[in-house]
């Protein structure tokens, strides 16, 4: 079955790295998300992966695949407070739906 | 504003009342999906549209729930009786087609009180 598994919490200090991790079970995925939610807001897509990639960079966003271990990354670069909020790991392994984990809250502290 | 938009952001109802969401997808876009996401946890799907077709259902949209897109635009999705155990953001999205990002609204928070 399809199940999509996060950690819970992550605590980085201002102007750090943020490296939130994710792992999958569905080997036919074909894309692998990241979306950011703020208290109280809708999901905000911030970047994607196709499965045939190993690694894609947008801005201060790196994406990682390791297919073979069924494992995603997502690093933010100089973490910001405004980064503080609740990210998303999900999965694509057909036509339609989204497989979300449980989500990564991250705090960024002064 | 050319996002997806819901209405309404909130809904307090009393158990057993019947609600109704709406939800405007951006204007191209031919897929539109519902979303349920209870607290500490990731969006569930719960139905999809391809146009005005409902193409898919989860196990997790009862018989009290239904959802229409009848001129393969807005989308409602309509919970009957409601219970308490309903309470929770419904979450709409849509995307250009099947393989392509979502783009999701701001949510519709239930409460059943």
């Amino acid at each position: 079955g399809e199940d999509v598994e996060q950690s819970l919490f992550l605590s980085v200090r201002e102007g750090d790295s943020s490296v939130i991790n994710c792992t999958y079970t569905d080997s036919s995925s074909t894309y692998l998300y990241w979306y950011k939610q703020e208290p109280g807001a809708g999901l905000q897509l911030l970047t994607y992966i196709f499965s045939n990639m190993d690694m894609k960079q947008d801005q201060r966003l790196t994406v990682l695949l390791n297919k073979k271990d069924k494992h995603l990354s997502l690093r933010i670069a100089d973490t910001q407070t405004g980064d503080s909020a609740i990210y998303f790991c999900a999965e694509n392994s057909g036509y339609s739906t989204l497989t979300f984990g449980k989500g990564t809250m991250l705090l960024v502290s002064p | 504003d050319t996002g997806v938009s819901q209405d309404p952001r909130h809904k307090i109802t009393k158990r057993g009342q019947n609600v109704t969401f709406r939800c405007d997808p951006i204007s191209e876009h031919n897929r539109l999906y519902w979303y349920r996401q209870t607290l500490g946890q990731g969006p569930e799907f719960l139905t999809y549209f391809q146009n005005e077709a409902q193409l898919e259902k989860s196990r997790l949209l009862s018989d009290r729930f239904s959802a229409e897109r009848p001129k393969g635009s807005f989308s409602t999705l309509e919970i009957q009786r409601t219970e308490q155990g309903d309470s929770a953001m419904y979450l709409c999205a849509s995307s250009l087609g099947g393989r392509d990002e979502q783009y999701f609204g701001p949510g519709t928070r239930l409460t059943v009180t």
